[in-house]
């Protein structure tokens, strides 16, 4: 069964440094999000993509975050200088269409980060 | 205020008996979706069970059922005959027709099985 692949799974990096974290979404899929959950709380909602272009962000997706599709398999999310509230673990989730309001989002394994 | 409660932090069944995990949600859209996610320990989110506002049946996948109750916003999860491995954090989800692509996801519910 396909599933949403997310490279690394660890990532340490120090403070004020640039990370890239990448995803591989499920292949057929059209909508693309990033989740991040600090440890032990709730996962919270990033970013979604679709088409190219951002279609929501949340008030945590500020100017330090971007995302990008830089070819027809990955999708990426780019923090360009990590502070330590950054460390978290950072899901990205792929849904296949948006013909109707119930189209399942598929998680990857997620990247967990910790910025020292 | 919270979209999505989930008011049991901790949870503890038997292995092989039935368990219910509480999740209530608010929302004033007519349209909307509620999911179940489980998080082990390795930290992965696996999708459950789905739940649609306008379903007439309540959603059934093998041993998960979701115990769909409209008027009270409840969307609970039942897991029957559980086993260990259903040990693990469960979080009750929704997505809203007016914010279509954001899933807001509630606390969770930490769940051991015993043995």
């Amino acid at each position: 069964e396909p599933e949403v692949t997310q490279t690394p799974s660890h990532q340490v990096t120090q403070m004020g440094q640039e990370v890239i974290l990448r995803c591989v979404p499920i292949s057929n899929h059209l909508y693309f999000y990033w989740y991040r959950q600090i440890l032990g709380q709730k996962v919270e909602f990033l970013v979604s993509f679709y088409n190219n272009e951002i279609s929501e962000k949340s008030e945590i997706f500020d100017d330090q975050f971007s995302v990008e599709r830089p070819d027809g398999s990955n999708f990426t999310l780019k923090i360009r200088s990590t502070k330590l509230e950054d460390s978290a673990m950072y899901f990205c989730a792929s849904k296949k269409r948006s013909t109707t309001n119930q189209e399942t989002q598929y998680f990857g394994p997620g990247t967990r980060l910790l910025v020292l | 205020a919270q979209k999505i409660t989930q008011t049991q932090p901790g949870m503890f069944v038997q292995e092989k008996e039935a368990v219910t995990l509480d999740c209530t949600y608010d929302t004033s859209d007519p349209s909307y979706g509620l999911f179940w996610y489980k998080q082990p320990s390795s930290g992965e989110m696996i999708f459950l069970i789905y739940q649609g506002s306008y379903d007439q049946q309540n959603a059934t996948e093998g041993r998960y059922s979701l115990n769909f109750q409209k008027a009270r916003k409840s969307a609970n999860l039942v897991i029957s005959a559980s086993q260990l491995g259903d040990s693990a954090m469960y979080f009750c989800a929704m997505r809203e027709e007016t914010s279509y692509d954001k899933v807001i996801f509630g606390p969770g519910t930490s769940l051991s099985v015993i043995p």
